[in-house]
């Protein structure tokens, strides 16, 4: 069974850069051909994709917020990484990661298994 | 960038079917995906590729996509579908990837 868990800080100051760490349960990502994304949801709004990692260490990040987000991954650690840098109170929301599946033939375009997210909340 | 656009709130009686839509310029050359999300959990994935279900979704739940407009329904409405539901695109283009979620519609049942 897979499952993802996001950890990290419930509180940040703004200017401050946050890191959230998502790790991965039930699947290898040394072994297991597959994608981990970041999505973040606002109090009220819609989910909005972050950025995405491969097991081929593919990256990819929404042009909006490119330059503040870094991805990475340690597979020893079955873990995603996400720093995002500059936080301001617009930032505040739920953020999850969540698993993208893949066959030998490509990669699903979805997420099929979702953390449980985790609140984080931008102020001082 | 692509944008989805949804109807806020829909409400339907038990029993009744709901049809829950999903604009977007020319949607129906992209995959559709939908996303059931109860207050206070994460969002759940009900229906991917327009049309199939993920193992342990009911046979309630169905998805179309032609044109401008994608649809996910829900037939034989339960009081244990009302939420919020995403629908999602992949768009990408030779500077930029992208996964798109809708504005969201929140259904009520009655």
């Amino acid at each position: 069974q897979v499952t993802l868990k996001e950890s990290g800080p419930v509180l940040v100051k703004p200017t401050e850069t946050l890191t959230l760490t998502c790790t991965v349960s039930g699947l290898s990502l040394s072994n297991a051909r597959m994608g981990v994304s970041w999505i973040r949801q606002p109090p009220g709004k819609a989910p909005e994709w972050l950025a995405h990692i491969f097991s081929n260490d593919e990256k990819a990040y929404t042009t909006s917020l490119k330059s503040r987000l870094t991805i990475s991954k340690d597979t020893s650690k079955s873990q995603v990484v996400l720093a995002m840098t500059n936080m301001d109170p617009v930032d505040t929301a739920t953020y999850y990661c969540a698993r993208i599946g893949c066959t030998s033939t490509g990669c699903y375009t979805h997420f099929d298994y979702w953390g449980q997210g985790t609140l984080v909340t931008v102020s001082s | 960038s692509y944008v989805l656009t949804q109807p806020p709130s829909v409400s339907v009686a038990p029993g009744q079917t709901a049809r829950i839509t999903c604009g977007g310029n020319n949607i129906g050359s992209k995959s559709v995906h939908w996303y059931q999300q109860k207050p206070g959990q994460a969002p759940v994935l009900v229906v991917y590729d327009d049309s199939d279900r993920p193992s342990g979704i009911p046979e309630r739940f169905s998805g179309s996509n032609s044109g401008n407009t994608a649809t996910l329904t829900i037939s034989r409405v339960e009081a244990g579908d009302e939420a919020d539901y995403y629908c999602q695109v992949w768009d990408s283009s030779s500077d930029h990837v992208l996964y798109v979620f809708g504005t969201g519609t929140k259904v009520s049942v009655l």
